[in-house]
């Protein structure tokens, strides 16, 4: 799986939105790209995923650049319940195995 | 949907003892996980099983964990005997189908004094 990239700690005003990005420049054809946060001790919670086309959910979106060497998941407008531990994943579909990384630390500021 | 189901949700231990771990996967997933989280080596894969067939276990750290899911609806994660370096939070996930996504239980937080 490929390895990703993300800055350790990122800061974001409650009620703004909240860009988070990650580089993935060894990724595969046909590896997806995970999203997943954990907000502290809880289990590692989906957000979303994609393969090349932009995707977009209840929770955020998810923008792929056209080479799919990187990424910006999108939270359109932070609250403070969206403090967590965001974890970007490249992996193949299904991906069996998600190898985590440290990920970034989002805190959403009142 | 009641997602995945752990328990014990805290477990205190004494090292050389039995401790046992318990899931219930999504009510139709075919695949379950399980991992270890420490803040020094982050989340880690242990062992994965699909249609209750462990498939690939060489996550698992050594002889003392061991793992069966003896039918579609129930897991255990062994640990026998505890050691001290084994305190961490354990996960279990499910999935429904190779295509599809992990989703993960509220863990088992293992302390073994």
């Amino acid at each position: 799986d490929a390895k990703t990239t993300q800055p350790p700690s990122m800061d974001c005003a409650e009620g703004r939105a909240a860009n988070l990005p990650c580089n993935h420049s060894t990724i595969s054809g046909n590896e997806y790209v995970y999203w997943y946060r954990q907000i502290h001790s809880q289990g590692p919670q989906y957000i979303i995923h994609g393969l090349k086309n932009n995707e977009t959910n209840e929770m955020a979106s998810l923008i792929i650049t056209e080479d799919r060497k990187s990424s910006t998941l999108i939270l359109p407008h932070a609250t403070l319940r969206d403090t967590a531990v965001y974890y970007c994943i490249a992996g193949g579909g299904g991906a069996n195995n998600l190898f985590f990384g440290t990920g970034t630390r989002l805190t959403v500021i009142p | 949907d009641a997602g995945v189901i752990q328990s014990p949700r805290h477990e205190v231990t004494e090292m050389g003892q039995e401790v046992t771990l318990r899931c219930k996967p999504i009510s139709g997933h075919n695949s379950l996980f399980w991992y270890r989280q420490t803040m020094m080596r982050g989340l880690e894969l242990l062992i994965y099983f699909n249609n209750n067939v462990p498939i690939d276990d060489s996550g698992m750290p050594e002889d003392r964990f061991s793992a069966k899911m003896p039918n579609a609806s129930f897991s255990t994660l062994k640990i026998q005997p505890s050691e001290p370096r084994d305190s961490a939070v354990y996960f279990c996930a499910s999935r429904l189908t190779v295509a599809d996504t992990q989703y993960f239980g509220p863990g088992t937080r293992l302390t073994v004094l």
